[in-house]
């Protein structure tokens, strides 16, 4: 069955350093989605992908944060200048078409900032 | 404020008892309602919820919708050690937005002793 990948599962960085998660969505999905969830606390929405193009973003995605799709097959967050506050585990998702609200996620990486 | 809201927020239960999860939603133009299993990591879904699919089966796992009131609830009969996880429900944005992010409630953490 297919399922949606991510690397690393861990990540460990120095404040203000640059990350950059990856993700390879189910390969027929046509729209993407970056979450993240600090220990704790409920899953929150960062960012959403569809067409090459961010359709919408929540107001934790600021300028901080950056998306692309840089071939057909994944899909990337980065982090420019991390902050402690980042520290979270970050999900990536995907959904086949616009008739159906099932999101699938992978298994998320775990983002250390020191 | 929280468009999704859980109860309980934790259960302790024994093998072979039977739970019942608790989700209220708020509602603009309904779309859907969507059960996820969290267990180690990714949020794995179990159902989705909708007007014409106000009751779903799987298993054990049972879900219902009561649009009027505004509420879900998941059933697990005959619980396992297995069944240990957070269970997270979410709503998708809605009807007017094809986007489709998700907002999650803060999850009920069930532990099934043996």
């Amino acid at each position: 069955e297919p399922e949606v990948t991510q690397t690393p599962s861990h990540q460990v960085t120095q404040m203000g350093q640059e990350v950059i998660l990856r993700c390879v969505p189910i390969s027929n999905h046509l729209y993407f989605y970056w979450y993240r969830q600090i220990l704790g606390q409920k899953v929150e929405f960062l960012v959403s992908f569809y067409n090459n193009e961010i359709s919408e973003k929540s107001e934790i995605f600021d300028d901080q944060f950056s998306v692309e799709r840089p071939d057909g097959s994944n899909f990337t967050l980065k982090i420019r200048s991390t902050k402690l506050e980042d520290s979270a585990m970050y999900f990536c998702a995907s959904r086949r078409a616009a008739g159906t609200d099932t999101q699938y996620f992978g298994p998320g990486t775990r983002l250390t900032v020191l | 404020e929280d468009k999704v809201v859980q109860s309980p927020l934790s259960l302790v239960v024994h093998e072979g008892d039977t739970v019942t999860l608790n989700c209220s939603y708020e509602v603009t133009n309904f779309r859907s309602l969507l059960w996820y299993k969290q267990e180690k990591k990714a949020p794995t879904f179990l159902f989705m919820l909708t007007s014409s699919g106000i009751e779903k089966k799987s298993g054990r796992l049972s879900s219902i919708l009561d649009k009027k009131e505004l509420f879900s609830i998941l059933n697990i009969t005959a619980t396992q050690t297995g069944d240990s996880a957070i269970y997270l429900c979410a709503e998708p944005a809605d009807r007017g937005s094809t986007l489709g992010r998700l907002y999650f409630g803060r999850g009920t953490q069930l532990t099934v002793w043996p």
